[in-house]
């Protein structure tokens, strides 16, 4: 089955720098992967996601990467606010539908 | 809309006794529901995709006569977990799919935190 690996697990910026979460998956199939953030004691909230067919995107301080020969995607967060802090979790799916979660970064960031 | 409800949202139970978790799409219609469970601090583990009409089905090592699950209509899918122990003590959430979506994402219920004493 699908093995997806999260890294680092937790990570603290300062308010206005970068976040940078990383994710490996792997089973080559997998052609779709989500991020989801969850605030502590609610739902996971879909924040950004990436097919296969595409290496890139970005949605204004949010952006994925993804690298299907290295089978790894990225999470990019740029001039993270207060508000950003929650944990962070990455998937992979094949057409969406079983998700294989990586263990999640816990973000905090310092105002 | 791609809205999904729990209910309850938090039951706590004598050890033995059989919960049921309802997972229900409030404004579309779910084929497939997924079923997981999380531990403090943990990740979301997959435990079954449920279907609508037929039989779920179950990620290796989740025991499906422990964890029954029930799709019978294109609303609702229930998780009952029978005979339940304090080891069954956890997080469990839903989600579901919205096809009248174009994407791919899935959509999550609030969660039921069960705890057994």
């Amino acid at each position: 089955g699908e093995n997806v690996e999260q890294h680092p697990s937790t990570l603290s910026v300062q308010e206005g720098d970068s976040a940078v979460i990383k994710c490996t998956y792997s089973d080559s199939a997998s052609n779709y992967f989500p991020w989801y953030k969850q605030e502590l004691g609610k739902r996971p909230q879909l924040i950004i996601d990436i097919r296969s067919n595409v290496g890139e995107k970005k949605d204004q301080r949010i952006a994925v990467t993804l690298n299907k020969t290295a089978k790894h995607f990225s999470l990019h967060i740029t001039e993270t606010q207060p508000e950003d802090s929650a944990v962070y979790f990455c998937a992979a799916s094949l057409t969406g539908n079983q998700f294989y979660f990586g263990t999640g970064t816990s973000l905090t960031v310092i105002p | 809309g791609a809205v999904v409800s729990q209910h309850p949202s938090r039951v706590i139970c004598k050890s033995g006794t059989s919960v049921k978790i309802e997972c229900r799409s409030l404004d579309f219609q779910a084929t497939t529901m997924f079923w997981y469970r999380q531990f403090p601090k943990k990740s979301l583990m997959l435990m079954a995709t449920s279907n609508e009409g037929s039989k779920a089905t179950y990620e290796q090592g989740v025991e499906k006569d422990k964890f029954l699950i029930n799709h019978a209509s294109l609303t609702l899918s229930t998780l009952t977990v029978t005979s339940a122990h304090p080891e069954d003590s956890s997080f469990y959430i839903c989600s579901a799919k919205n096809p009248g979506l174009a994407g791919w994402g899935q959509f999550f219920g609030p969660g039921t935190r069960l705890t057994v004493l």
